[in-house]
């Protein structure tokens, strides 16, 4: 069975710092890897995604992250976090040949004026 | 574009009654995904639709929730009877195709009493 890991629940850093937001996953085939963000009292936004190519995915708002297969990682990181960066993230992997989509429990991300 | 439309945004029922919600998807997304999301876990895939086919559907509690999907455009979920642990949001997501980017809507914030 596939499964997301998202080791902690919050993230804590002060604006202008670089961020790193942790994920891990487990697919039995090849993985299509996706970060979503949710803003207070909004819905869930695509943020980028990795299917195949260039380990370094660019994403919205100046997010990208990068896939690395022997770790089985996909963090997403940014160089110089915003307080408006301030949201609840979810990281997402599917299967490409069951197409399943499984998310981890998310991260909050914090950043502190 | 409009984007993925749900409702109601808010249901209150008693335990052992019977609910039903309704999702519009963004126009030519030809998949449609239904998730519950539990307080503090990430959202969980109750059944994904290629236009009016079910792709998956293994997590779906079938003795009491039942979706679909006519003509292959919107959707509807509904649970009979409710249980308590039923409490969650309903998502209702759609993409252009089975491995797109995920739209979703507002959701549907349901509380069993």
């Amino acid at each position: 069975a596939q499964s997301v890991a998202q080791p902690e629940d919050q993230v804590n850093v002060a604006e202008g710092n670089p961020l790193t937001v942790k994920c891990t996953y487990s697919v039995s085939g090849n993985p299509y890897l996706f970060w979503y963000v949710q803003y207070p009292n909004r819905g869930l936004q695509f943020l980028l995604k990795y299917i195949t190519g260039d380990n370094l995915v660019k994403g919205s708002y100046g997010f990208e992250a990068e896939f690395n297969k022997s770790q089985t990682s996909f963090h997403l990181k940014k160089p110089s976090a915003l307080v408006s960066d301030s949201a609840l993230y979810f990281c997402a992997v599917r299967d490409t040949n069951a197409g399943k989509s499984t998310f981890g429990d998310g991260t909050t991300l914090t950043v502190k004026p | 574009e409009a984007g993925v439309a749900q409702s109601p945004r808010y249901k209150i029922i008693e335990k052992r009654q019977s609910v039903a919600f309704w999702c519009n998807p963004i126009s030519g997304h030809a998949t449609l995904y239904w998730y519950q999301q539990i307080l503090g876990q990430g959202p969980k895939l109750l059944i994904q639709f290629q236009n009016n086919g079910v792709v998956d559907d293994s997590q779906l509690p079938k003795d009491r929730f039942s979706a679909e999907r006519l003509k292959g455009v919107d959707s509807t979920l509904k649970i009979q009877p409710a249980k308590l642990e039923d409490s969650a949001v309903y998502l209702c997501a759609s993409s252009l195709a089975p491995w797109g980017n995920q739209y979703f809507g507002p959701g549907t914030r349901l509380l069993v009493l």
